[in-house]
């Protein structure tokens, strides 16, 4: 697709649950990112992808949260035994490689979040 | 403390006028800043960025001014259309790095047909 997918659109599920986000760049995009808002908040940065390698995780709130890319494409995002706190819109973005002396700054292209709701 | 501020949360404009959306800073290091805009239930489009090194960008009906000594950057839409209705936020990699966005809290602007 031409843009930043990200599946499924909504989840609701029990408290202890795991979960898992998915997340398709857009092609090309070596650099992919996870942000999280809860409601009423700004946009919370979780973790960095360049290419398969996470150089910053700085931004997973617990160990319950983990995240892989495989083929330098698809993320997943895994959240285990999940509390209510972690009820929020899951955004994904991408873009091309930002570091200096590669592309330098570049933009990021967001896609539709998943909404996720702990019950 | 928020490092990204968009002081106006909403704004109305009559089609074909001018929007000017504003948005003001606190760190000096800030070195790059985006536009963008976000629909209800969809993620943020981008929209427009600009470099600390230039004072102006241009990308058709948008465009975007950078004052570094005043912290300030604003994006003018011109001529306004209804279907550039949305939330506009404003942000900028921030904690030292060139990528962890973070953003203003958003100014409805809404075109009046």
């Amino acid at each position: 697709g031409a843009g930043v997918s990200q599946s499924p659109s909504n989840k609701v599920t029990e408290k202890g649950k795991d979960v898992e986000l998915r997340c398709d760049p857009i092609s090309g995009h070596t650099a992919l990112y996870w942000y999280r808002q809860s409601l009423g908040q700004g946009l919370e940065f979780l973790i960095y992808f360049q290419g398969n390698s996470a150089p910053d995780k700085s931004g997973l709130p617990s160990d319950r949260f983990s995240a892989e890319r495989t083929g330098g494409s698809v993320s997943t995002l895994t959240i285990q035994r999940t509390q209510q706190e972690d009820s929020a819109v899951y955004l994904c973005a991408s873009s091309l490689d930002h570091r200096e002396g590669v592309y330098g700054n570049q933009p990021q292209h967001f896609g539709d979040g998943t909404r996720l709701s702990i019950l | 403390d928020q490092q990204v501020k968009q002081n106006s949360p909403s704004l109305s404009v009559q089609e074909g006028r001018i929007s000017i959306l504003n948005c003001d800073y606190t760190n000096s290091m800030f070195d790059y800043f985006l536009w963008y805009k976000k629909y209800p239930a969809e993620g943020p489009t981008f929209l427009i960025s600009i470099s600390s090194i230039k004072d102006k960008n241009e990308d058709g009906r948008f465009t975007v001014f950078l004052n570094k000594s005043a912290k300030h950057l604003s994006l003018h839409i011109v001529p306004s259309q209804p279907g550039d209705s949305a939330v506009y936020f404003c942000a900028a990699p921030s904690g030292g790095s060139n990528y962890k966005l973070t953003f203003g809290k958003g100014t409805l602007l809404t075109v009046n047909p």
